[in-house]
């Protein structure tokens, strides 16, 4: 079974500019959430998907936004991009049949660099 | 208060020898717990997961939960140069959608 494929690998933007990173879960997997990375704050969470509806947002302002397509694929994206936003993106899918034993499975990851 | 509490470390074991990570969590409705071990440069990938109190033991790994105090710690026996890694603690939050919370990781350096 495939894992969760994310795209592109690296970015590379300057300021203002706009940003969209794809994600495709592990098939089967209906939820797609979002978690940016930093060595000062960890793993924080973005938002989550599931059935194309936005779940769960985290303390994010509104540049960050997502989607979720019908088979699941998710896009992330990132306006008037800030040299601040430099992270990695992780995308995680879980199957999401609701019980307490759900987990994430990361993908790779994009690492955006904002000059 | 952060809802995942772990020491940044780095803890440095040697070769052979048990390494002890530890994680605090303040949620108490919490029911569900992850350990997962990020290589530099990589995505995290989960090791264990936990439930109920106690011990749970996954080769030379072993997780284990005390709700009550709110504790999660991973131990890792007969410590390899390649367990060196960054451990991360999540936690679950307790309605069932997917929101979790993760520490901000311990690094361990096992010395050959």
């Amino acid at each position: 079974k495939a894992g969760v494929t994310q795209t592109p690998r690296y970015l590379i933007k300057t300021r203002g500019q706009q940003v969209t990173l794809s994600c495709s879960p592990i098939s089967g997997h209906r939820s797609v959430s979002w978690y940016q990375q930093t060595p000062g704050q960890g793993l924080q969470f973005l938002f989550e998907y599931f059935s194309e509806t936005q779940r769960n947002k985290g303390n994010f302002p509104g540049r960050f936004s997502g989607r979720q397509f019908s088979n699941s694929r998710s896009e992330m994206n990132v306006s008037t991009l800030e040299l601040g936003d430099s992270a990695l993106y992780l995308c995680a899918s879980s199957s999401s049949r609701g019980t307490t034993n759900e987990k994430l499975f990361f993908g790779s990851g994009t690492q955006l660099s904002v000059l | 208060q952060k809802e995942v509490e772990q020491n940044s470390g780095p803890l440095s074991v040697p070769e052979g020898a048990i390494a002890s990570l530890n994680c605090t969590y303040s949620d108490r409705g919490s029911q569900s717990f992850f350990w997962y071990r990020q290589y530099s440069g990589k995505s995290p990938e989960l090791i264990m997961s936990i439930y109920s109190n106690g011990d749970k033991e996954d080769g030379r790994f072993t997780a284990q939960l005390n709700k009550a105090s709110q504790y999660v710690s991973l131990l890792i026996r007969d410590s390899q140069p390649s367990d060196s890694a960054t451990y991360l603690c999540a936690v679950k939050s307790r309605n069932n959608f997917n929101k979790f919370y993760f520490g901000s990781g311990t690094k361990l350096n096992v010395k050959p």
